[in-house]
């Protein structure tokens, strides 16, 4: 069964920090990694990852994928109120069927002023 | 325009009523899908439409019922719902082929079973 974790599952902060989001998986046919913010309703897309080795960057926020671990990490620098929210991780898979999303758990973070 | 929509916003039913969820898209995709998430949880994948046919269907008790007209527009069809129904349902579309295209998703319709 494909599985996807995240770590930490919450996580507060102060503005202006640094935060580390961890993402990890055991999947069957990856394709790509997905991250998404979710504030009160629709995840809003951040990357898509598909090659090892290479930052994905906007604004605040990075991305990387590492295949050889099986894991993907997304920073937020000098962090804000509103980045509080959950931080989805989704791997992308190829079934029989088709492709499907599996998510992880998420991370919840909160950044207080 | 990214944007995929969906009506109701919020949706009160007792368990013997029929109604439908709506989604749409214009932006040209063609795999649309519907998601459940309950509170504190991540999204759980329901059904997905490739070129307007079922192409996976994760077991999900026939009281749903999806339905994809054309590339643009997706339902959910809802009857004889149960309380445990109750949760946020968010569609979301992209590009098909080969799990290479992210996935955008609506605002979701917050559903109520009493």
């Amino acid at each position: 069964e494909d599985k996807v974790v995240q770590s930490p599952l919450s996580l507060v902060v102060h503005e202006g920090d640094t935060v580390t989001l961890n993402c990890s998986y055991e999947v069957t046919n990856f394709r790509s990694l997905l991250w998404y913010k979710q504030e009160k309703k629709a995840p809003t897309f951040l990357f898509m990852l598909t090659s090892s080795g290479i930052e994905k960057k906007s604004g605040r926020l990075s991305s990387i994928l590492d295949k050889k671990e099986l894991s993907s990490i997304l920073n937020i620098t000098a962090t804000q109120t509103g980045d509080s929210a959950i931080y989805l991780c989704a791997v992308a898979v190829m079934g029989t069927s088709g492709s499907r999303l599996t998510f992880g758990e998420g991370t919840q973070l909160t950044v207080n002023p | 325009d990214t944007e995929v929509t969906q009506t109701p916003k919020h949706l009160v039913m007792g368990m013997t009523n029929k109604k439908s969820l709506k989604c749409e898209q214009h932006m040209g995709h063609r795999a649309m899908y519907w998601y459940k998430q309950k509170a504190k949880k991540p999204p759980e994948l329901m059904f997905v439409y490739s070129y307007e046919k079922l192409s996976i269907n994760e077991s999900v008790p026939s009281r749903f019922s999806p339905e994809c007209p054309n590339s643009s527009l997706l339902h959910l069809h809802l009857h004889a719902l149960q309380p445990e129904d109750s949760a946020l349902y968010l569609c979301a579309s992209s590009y098909p082929g080969q799990a290479l295209y992210e996935q955008y998703f609506g605002p979701g319709t917050r559903l109520t079973v009493t």
